[in-house]
């Protein structure tokens, strides 16, 4: 079964760091783009950054230099490592595998809540 | 940035209804556009993909148009577990979404 699980997600404060996790199933992270994609609350979507199945990554600009995306081909897992947390990071974060050659985001996780607060 | 404008952004519809929102880029993206549909407390789901694909399961009531900036998605008889919120999303360069148009029930 294909399948994504997101995990890690918590109550942080401001300038802290999280590890989000996304335990994929049912194809390899290795093989296919991957990304990750925040909703704030009561807000839209936006795309945060993208893992490659060559390794390249690849940001948006409000999150450079603070987030690092990452895989475990041995684990089949894809991370978001989160430094530096500000208040507006704060949403649910989903992982998503990319479509090529569309550009797609065709199968989503269930979401987990990072919540950035003192 | 690639900006994407959806509208409207919110619809008062009936069951049965035929509805068709839109989605203006910023600047040319070819046919790199998708829509998802999204309900509250759950991922979004992909619906249309390079503009006028249906992924697989979609029921084939939801139908994209359009090319180059101006793009719509219709739902020709909307059915009760259409009534949520839908973005588009552009992949000709770094990913944008809509700001999305949230169906509602008239």
């Amino acid at each position: 079964e294909v399948q994504l699980v997101e995990s890690g997600g918590t109550l942080v404060q401001p300038g802290g760091s999280l590890r989000l996790s996304c335990a994929v199933s049912g194809f390899t992270v290795s093989g296919n783009y991957m990304s990750w994609v925040r909703q704030a609350p009561g807000r839209g979507l936006e795309w945060v950054s993208v893992i490659y199945d060559d390794g390249s990554t690849y940001y948006t600009d409000s999150v450079t230099g603070r987030f690092t995306i990452s895989r475990d081909n041995s684990m089949n897992t894809l991370y978001l490592q989160m430094n530096s947390l500000r208040r507006e990071d704060t949403a649910v974060y989903y992982c998503a595998r990319r479509s090529q050659p569309s550009g797609s985001l065709d199968i989503w996780g269930q979401g987990t809540m990072v919540t950035v607060s003192s | 940035d690639i900006q994407l404008t959806q509208s409207p952004p919110s619809l008062s519809a009936s069951v049965g209804d035929r509805v068709t929102f839109t989605c203006r880029a910023s600047q040319y993206i070819s046919s790199y556009l998708s829509w998802y549909q999204q309900k509250p407390g759950k991922a979004p789901q992909l619906l249309i993909y390079d503009t006028s694909s249906l992924q697989s399961g979609v029921p084939s009531r939801f139908r994209g148009g359009g090319s180059g900036t101006d793009f719509t998605l219709t739902i020709t008889s909307l059915q009760p577990e259409d009534f949520a919120t839908y973005y588009c999303q552009q992949s000709y360069s770094a990913p944008t979404f809509g700001q999305g148009t949230k169906v509602e029930v008239k």
